[in-house]
């Protein structure tokens, strides 16, 4: 069935430096991949997402990228801070689907 | 952006009892709206799409008499967890599609509702 694969699990960088989330997609009809933010104790926030007829998009100090060929996207923040701490996942849907498969989830420790 | 309230945020509940959710999209309409559940540090498993008008469609594995799921609005949703049991503890999660396009358009989630059975 479809899978996204999500890593790493944990991840954690200094203030101030680049963290970089990377996940995979088994389903080639996949078409729109969102990622979220999760927060302790609360439900996910939509950071950004991007779809299949984009390759890359920026807002701010997050970015995704996508290579539909290799089946990768990747999340990239910079100028990272503590308040950029948190649990990101990555998903994967279609259009007209019925479902949106989640990555495993990284947990972000950004260091002061 | 869209938002989706859930109520109560956490309950505690005697072995036994019966707990209702609710998921409400409170400047949209949603045909469809997911319940997910996540256990600690893992990540969001589905259980359930909720369609308004008809009846919930239910992942492999999910008791659809366990988790019972109403749908009577546009705009709410509801699951009961029936008979709950320590083992229903979790944090229970929903989602709902800004438009009608079901899961291949972005999904605005609720705060989510934690659950302790005693």
């Amino acid at each position: 069935g479809e899978n996204v694969e999500q890593h790493p699990s944990t991840l954690s960088v200094q203030e101030g430096d680049s963290a970089v989330i990377k996940c995979t997609y088994s389903d080639s009809a996949s078409n729109y991949f969102p990622w979220y933010k999760q927060e302790l104790g609360k439900g996910p926030q939509l950071i950004i997402d991007i779809r299949s007829n984009v390759g890359e998009k920026k807002d701010q100090r997050i970015a995704v990228t996508l290579n539909k060929t290799a089946k990768h996207f990747s999340l990239h923040i910079t100028e990272t801070q503590p308040e950029d701490s948190a649990v990101y996942f990555c998903a994967a849907s279609y259009t007209g689907g019925f479902k949106t498969i989640f990555g495993a989830g990284t947990r972000l420790f950004v260091k002061a | 952006g869209a938002v989706v309230s859930q109520h109560p945020s956490r309950v505690i509940c005697k072995s036994g009892t019966s707990v209702k959710i609710e998921c409400r999209s409170l400047d949209f309409q949603a045909t469809t709206m997911f319940w997910y559940r996540q256990f600690p540090k893992q990540s969001l498993m589905l259980m359930a799409t909720s369609n308004e008008g008809s009846k919930a469609t239910y992942e492999q594995g999910v008791e659809k008499d366990k988790f019972l799921i109403n749908h009577a609005s546009l705009t709410l949703s509801t699951l009961t967890v029936t008979s709950a049991h320590p083992e229903d503890s979790s944090f229970y999660i929903c989602s709902a599609p800004l438009t009608s396009g079901g899961a291949g358009e972005t999904q605005y989630f609720g705060p989510g509702t934690r659950l302790l059975v005693l």
